[in-house]
């Protein structure tokens, strides 16, 4: 079975603090693809960013950045001197290989509120 | 304008009653989805669909019914809508390929009284 554990539901941080969102993953396939979306009070889902299990090489996107560590099964996602407009849920996903797993299954979230 | 279209975006009815919610996307994409999301348990798959005729079972498929007779459409059906499907519903579709990220719609606020 396949499951996506985001263990901090609700984060609050004040601007330009650096902050971590934690997102760990269970699958048995070798194979799979982790993802994060954000989703901001205006309710649309955007798509950050995908990892395949055999890139474990961490990425910079500006404030953004990711660590993928297989060894522990995380896919933790850092923001850099956190914006208001970072403002959002943020959801950490596992897409398995296989047939019964190429589905995407989503945690349950982590809300994160940039105070001014 | 190419992108995937959810309808409609506000809908309110009554137990027992049958309600479709429409998905269309304009991508060709093979996949496509439908999600639930709720307070508390981020989002949950009811349905998906790897191409016209093929579809299959997510997390949380009971009381729902879906069809895909058309790659571009993939309707969700409430055959007889309980409180519990109050929620706001997603669709998303993608390309072939296990990489491959999925676009959602802008999603349905269902409300059953």
């Amino acid at each position: 079975a396949q499951k996506v554990t985001q263990a901090q539901t609700e984060i609050s941080v004040v601007e330009k603090e650096d902050v971590t969102l934690d997102c760990v993953y269970e699958t048995r396939d070798t194979t799979y693809y982790l993802f994060w979306y954000k989703q901001p009070p205006s309710g649309e889902l955007v798509f950050l960013i995908r990892r395949n299990s055999f890139d474990e090489q961490n990425e910079i996107s500006g404030r953004y950045s990711w660590n993928f560590q297989k060894s522990t099964s995380s896919f933790n996602f850092t923001i850099t001197a956190s914006q208001v407009v970072d403002s959002a849920v943020y959801f950490c996903a596992l897409r398995g290989y296989g047939g019964a797993t190429n589905k995407l299954i989503f945690g349950t979230g982590t809300l994160l509120a940039v105070q001014p | 304008d190419a992108g995937i279209t959810q309808s409609p975006r506000y809908k309110i009815t009554e137990t027992g009653r049958q309600v479709t919610l429409m998905c269309h996307q304009t991508w060709s994409h093979s996949y496509m989805f439908w999600y639930r999301q709720d307070l508390g348990h981020g989002l949950r798959l009811i349905y998906y669909s790897a191409a016209a005729d093929i579809t299959d079972k997510g997390e949380v498929p009971d009381g729902y019914v879906v069809s895909r007779s058309k790659t571009e459409n993939f309707p969700l059906t409430l055959e007889s809508a309980t409180r519990s499907q109050t929620s706001v519903y997603f669709c998303a579709s993608s390309e072939w390929g296990q990489n491959s990220p999925l676009h959602f719609g802008n999603g349905t606020r269902l409300t059953v009284t």
